[in-house]
């Protein structure tokens, strides 16, 4: 298993586009979310899913939009870029919402220009 | 919010027990505590779980108080490889809203040679 992969590892965008973050898991996982960790902080939630065609906000969910058409993948939208959203990201997955154990992917480095 | 608190920072020397306590005044009944840990830019890595008993597998031990409003995750030979940031996190186990994990700011354990 690959477990969680996360694309692409480093992005720099300039204000106001757009972009996606992709999340793949290939564990049969349904639940999956995606957090956000700005320097020396911790992980905030932005939004999750516990299967596919149902997505629900996280703790920080403006500036972002999310779907989940399969099971395996979990996008991150960025819909029109902001300095405040250089951060890394990561996705994580589960067997089920209630799971102990989480899994997380390796991150993306997001710089706003 | 995070419902815990940790201290900031801890060091340890190689080889001694290193000890992470972690406040969690008020936790519910149905909440369980847990423990992850994430190494210098990699995703968080999940350590333990547990709900009122003390807990141990092959990376740490759980001692979690009787009036269950404190814990203490124990790792019993640190080595160089531990220094990381450890998160106490509470959460439910059945599947609500209050089962996503929420991160609060954890605690960078130094462990020096």
């Amino acid at each position: 298993n690959a477990g969680v992969t996360q694309t692409p590892k480093f992005q720099v965008l300039k204000t106001g586009q757009s972009m996606t973050l992709q999340c793949a898991q290939d564990m049969n996982h349904e639940y999956m979310s995606w957090y956000r960790q700005d320097p020396g902080m911790g992980l905030r939630l932005i939004h999750y899913s516990v299967g596919a065609g149902i997505t629900d906000q996280g703790e920080v969910p403006n500036g972002y939009n999310v779907s989940r058409s399969t099971t395996e993948d979990f996008p991150l939208r960025l819909l029109s870029a902001a300095p405040s959203q250089t951060s890394v990201y990561f996705c994580a997955s589960s067997y089920l919402a209630e799971s102990y154990e989480q899994y997380f992917g390796p991150g993306t480095r997001l710089t706003v220009t | 919010d995070a419902k815990t608190t940790q201290p900031p920072s801890m060091d340890c020397a190689e080889g001694r027990a290193a000890n992470l306590p972690c406040n969690h005044s008020t936790i519910s009944g149905n909440e369980y505590v847990y423990w992850y840990r994430q190494i210098h830019s990699q995703g968080p890595q999940y350590i333990i779980h547990g709900l009122k008993n003390n807990e141990t597998n092959e990376m740490a031990s759980l001692i979690i108080t009787e009036d269950r409003k404190s814990s203490t995750l124990i790792l019993p030979h640190a080595t160089l490889r531990d220094t990381a940031v450890y998160y106490c996190i509470v959460r439910v186990r059945e599947y609500s809203s209050a089962s996503k994990i929420i991160f609060g700011s954890g605690t960078r354990l130094s462990i020096r040679p």
